[in-house]
């Protein structure tokens, strides 16, 4: 595979459920972040990891976690979330952190909290 | 802090017609970059055309072009010959270049999005 991948594409987990999202990319990046996307709401940044060290928490709430166990994988993992919690969390790539460096998106998974 | 707004939620276009989508943004920064994406149904962003704003000049991909009017802080995105595949969420997005103070250089700000579509 090319590119960024995210698994799974759909979730549906209740409140008190423990979930993981993954993301991998195949680009050699070195800088991975975690968007979420809310219906008619700008994305918003939640996390950056640069050479596998965080380097941005956007404010996002302890219920997400995130991980990063080297440069190709992203983990976020969640636990007793809220019904507004539910959007599509997107992932992305770049060469490293600096602003000249396009990012590449995942296709994203689609989170329904019940 | 920056913010980009996009002012129309939602555009319609003919095919093979050409339609202009709008773009402002608030900085106070001198040097940045500016983004259009496209976030077609299967949702997959994917980057259509970048712009320096150090570049006097409109950056161009195929049918794809800017109007950036630095002083105006104005950056709409022109699509030419529009085609069925060009039906999609578009997103305009801004990046500073220059690290701030106990932050990073790396935050993409983006709009709140409009949504393309392609009449046959």
């Amino acid at each position: 595979e090319t590119g960024v991948t995210q698994t799974p594409r759909h979730l549906v987990m209740g409140m008190t459920n423990k979930k993981s999202l993954k993301c991998e990319q195949h680009l050699g990046h070195n800088a991975m972040y975690w968007y979420k996307q809310s219906a008619k709401k700008p994305l918003e940044l939640m996390f950056v990891y640069n050479f596998k060290e965080q380097t941005e928490n956007n404010s996002v709430p302890s219920r997400f976690s995130p991980e990063c166990p080297n440069s190709s994988h992203l983990f976020l993992h969640l636990h007793t979330l809220q019904p507004e919690d539910s959007a599509l969390y997107l992932c992305a790539s770049s060469q490293d952190d600096r602003g000249s460096y396009e990012q590449y998106f995942g296709p994203g998974t689609r989170l329904t909290v019940t | 802090a920056q913010t980009v707004t996009q002012s129309q939620p939602e555009m319609s276009v003919q095919e093979a017609e050409t339609v202009t989508l709008s773009c402002t943004y608030d900085t106070s920064e001198s040097d940045y970059y500016l983004f259009w994406y496209k976030q077609p149904p299967s949702r997959q962003m994917i980057l259509v055309i970048r712009q320096e704003a150090y570049k006097q000049q409109n950056a161009t991909e195929n049918r794809f072009s800017v109007n950036f009017q630095k002083a105006a802080k104005s950056f709409s995105l022109k699509i030419s010959d529009s085609q069925l595949g060009d039906a999609a969420m578009y997103f305009c997005a801004y990046r500073t270049i220059r690290s701030n103070s106990g932050g990073s250089n790396y935050k993409l700000t983006f709009g709140k999005g409009t949504l393309l579509t392609v009449n046959p």
